[in-house]
């Protein structure tokens, strides 16, 4: 069965640094794409970036370029989205999800952790 | 980048009641390469549909996807309980591979 098990609720001041996770099972890792997508509250889907934990090949919405960063270890078959300064704007629930089609981007997300929510406040 | 539309904002339907969601693209979307996602309050969003009318493993078959090019059709063909939820589009053509803002089916 295929499984994204994210880590769970963090609550950070502004400036402070973070990095969560999705452990993937159930399928081959490294052969996937895997991304993220933002939701903050009541609001919609937003899409951050994929990466393709066989080489760390990434990909940046422009919105997200340079605010965050992706990657994944292969060998626990884990991804990321990390934060070196976190901002009140970043309190959101972030999805991670596989592409379903392996080796290409051009696939939906087929399977979807259960969320990790992220509260930033002073 | 592709901006993705979607109306109505919300629909409002009974049970039993045949549902037609739209979703419209900036410019052509190459190859059909859109999906549907049905979202409910405290869970992650689930696929639908995917290459604009390709059922998802295990989806019922009252949900149907259409379109082309530029315009895309999610269909509930009779509203079951369960259907009542939030609704998002995504195009998968070039990146970034962004959502539309999403419809909302509630009840009336």
């Amino acid at each position: 069965e295929v499984q994204l098990v994210q880590s769970g609720t963090d609550v950070k001041k502004p400036g402070e640094s973070l990095k969560i996770s999705c452990k993937g099972s159930g399928y081959s890792f490294t052969t996937y794409w895997i991304g993220w997508v933002r939701q903050m509250p009541g609001k919609g889907l937003e899409w951050m970036g994929i990466i393709y934990p066989g080489d760390s090949d990434t990909r940046y919405s422009p919105s997200f370029q340079g605010q965050v960063t992706i990657s994944a270890d292969k060998s626990i078959s884990t991804a990321y989205l990390q934060w070196r300064s976190l901002k009140a704007s970043d309190t959101a629930m972030y999805y991670c999800a596989r592409l379903g089609i392996p080796g290409i981007t051009v696939a939906a997300f087929d399977y979807w952790g259960q969320g990790s929510l992220v509260t930033v406040s002073s | 980048e592709i901006v993705l539309t979607q109306s109505p904002a919300t629909l409002s339907l009974s049970p039993g009641e045949r549902g037609t969601l739209s979703c419209g693209a900036s410019q052509s979307v190459g190859s059909s390469y859109v999906a549907w996602y049905q979202q409910k309050p405290g869970l992650a969003p689930r696929l639908l549909i995917y290459d604009a009318a390709s059922r998802a493993t295990g989806i019922p078959d009252r949900f149907s996807g259409s379109g082309s090019g530029a315009n895309f059709t999610l269909t509930i063909s009779r509203l079951e309980p369960e259907d009542f939820a939030v609704y998002y589009c995504q195009h998968y053509g070039s990146s970034p591979f962004t959502f539309g803002p999403g419809t909302k089916v509630d009840v009336k």
